[in-house]
Formats: structure tokens, C-alpha cells, sequence
């Protein structure tokens, strides 16, 4: 299967610690999305990449959050000292990036649970 | 930034029915996309479609740019087709912005 996966798909942490999630994109697709859902709601941007330049991030994206793609690949996104506001879906997604032809392929989410 | 209105914001249906679900922008777009999400969080994707109208089996979807706004056409509904319903925008080689969705519910 060529589609976006992300792991793990579902983490339950308690207040304070750390968590790291990872993104596959599709192979090929030169940009990787980060969105945030919560209940209820549409997916927020996070945080984008073409190829490892991390291009834009959202005023969501508070200190305790960070991402990387160090080799234009998979990227992971770490969310430090987590706080009950973070339990969301992380959502990832990825396009090829190319002129105006931009769709965005999505994973099946990381589901967060902080307790 | 862009604001994506969807509506109506919940939808319950009988099996066999058709629907309309509605999506207005406030700004031009270069990109628009249609997503079912189901049950378990995946958003599967139902049309790229930043100008006219497309067809894929019992769903099609019709844009109109120069007026914003973009309609997506459940035909037939069955209870598969039960879940929310995003349509989300660029407005040129931008992160997605979406809407509130439409919670679609489909009875036997």
C-alpha cells in the first residue's frame, strides 16, 4: 500500500511527559502536513515541509512542539511536557507540491489521550 | 485568512435518499477538496475540485469559483455513506482550512 501511515495510532500518556509521532508520506510526495483535530471539529495546520525545509508553522505550534524531516522523507512531531489540552487526532498528510496541483493525501491519525 | 463555511451542520437521512451538502469561502482559492471522514478518523478523499463539476459514481460535486461557494451530491445515500463530511481550501500552495463539516447519518 502507497498510502500515508502514521504510527503509533493511538498514545495514552499521563501529564508532563513526552510523546513522539511519525509520518510516512507518500513516496514521491515532496510535502508533509501536520493538522490537529479535536472533537467536533476540522482538522487545524499545524506545521508544513517541502522536502526537509520546514516552511511554515501555525501560531498552534505552541514551544512544547517540534518537527522534523531530516532527510526529506518521514517526519516526526514531538510534543514535550504534554498537558490535557494536547488529546487530540494528529493528522498527516502529504502532496506533491507541484504548480498549482496541490491535492493533499491524509494517514489514518495518531490518536492522543493525556492524562 | 479564508473563512469555510459548511452546511447544513447535521443531516439526517433515510436510506435511499438524496442530499446536498454545502460549502461557502470568503476568498479565491487555487485548491478545494472533499473528505468523508469515517468512523475511525481516516479522511478519505472524495474530489479535488477547485473549479467545475466532477462525478464519481453516486457522488458528484459541482465549484463555482467566481461566486465561492462549492456543493457536494449524495445520490442514493446508504448507511456506508454515514459519517462527516469536510470540504477544505488553499488559496495557492497554502495548508488546508476547512470547515466545521457536515455529520451526515443515514437510518435503515
Amino acid at each position: 500500500d502507497t498510502g500515508v501511515s502514521q504510527n503509533p495510532r493511538h498514545k495514552i500518556t499521563k501529564r508532563g511527559q513526552n510523546v513522539t509521532f511519525r509520518c510516512d508520506p507518500i513516496s514521491e510526495h515532496n510535502r508533509l502536513y501536520w493538522y490537529r483535530q479535536t472533537l467536533g471539529q476540522g482538522p487545524e495546520f499545524l506545521t508544513y515541509f517541502q522536502n526537509e525545509a520546514q516552511l511554515e508553522k501555525s501560531r498552534l505550534l505552541s514551544d512544547r512542539f517540534s518537527a522534523e524531516r531530516p532527510k526529506g522523507s518521514f517526519s516526526t512531531l514531538e510534543i514535550q511536557r504534554t498537558e490535557q489540552g494536547d488529546s487530540a487526532m494528529y493528522l498527516c498528510a502529504s502532496s506533491r507540491g507541484r504548480n498549482r496541483y496541490n491535492e493533499q493525501f491524509f494517514g489514518p491519525g495518531t490518536r492522543l489521550t493525556v492524562l | 485568512g479564508i473563512q469555510v463555511e459548511q452546511s447544513p451542520p447535521d443531516l439526517i437521512l433515510q436510506e435511499g435518499a438524496n442530499s446536498t451538502l454545502r460549502c461557502n469561502f470568503s476568498d479565491s482559492v487555487n485548491n478545494l477538496q472533499w473528505f468523508h471522514q469515517n468512523p475511525w478518523g481516516q479522511l478519505i478523499n472524495l474530489f479535488y475540485i477547485p473549479s467545475g463539476t466532477k462525478q464519481n459514481g453516486r457522488l458528484s460535486a459541482t465549484t463555482v469559483a467566481t461566486e465561492r461557494y462549492s456543493l457536494l451530491y449524495i445520490s442514493s445515500s446508504q448507511t456506508t455513506d454515514s459519517g462527516v463530511y469536510f470540504c477544505a481550501v488553499d488559496t495557492g500552495n497554502t495548508p488546508l482550512v476547512f470547515g466545521k463539516g457536515t455529520r451526515l447519518s443515514v437510518i435503515a
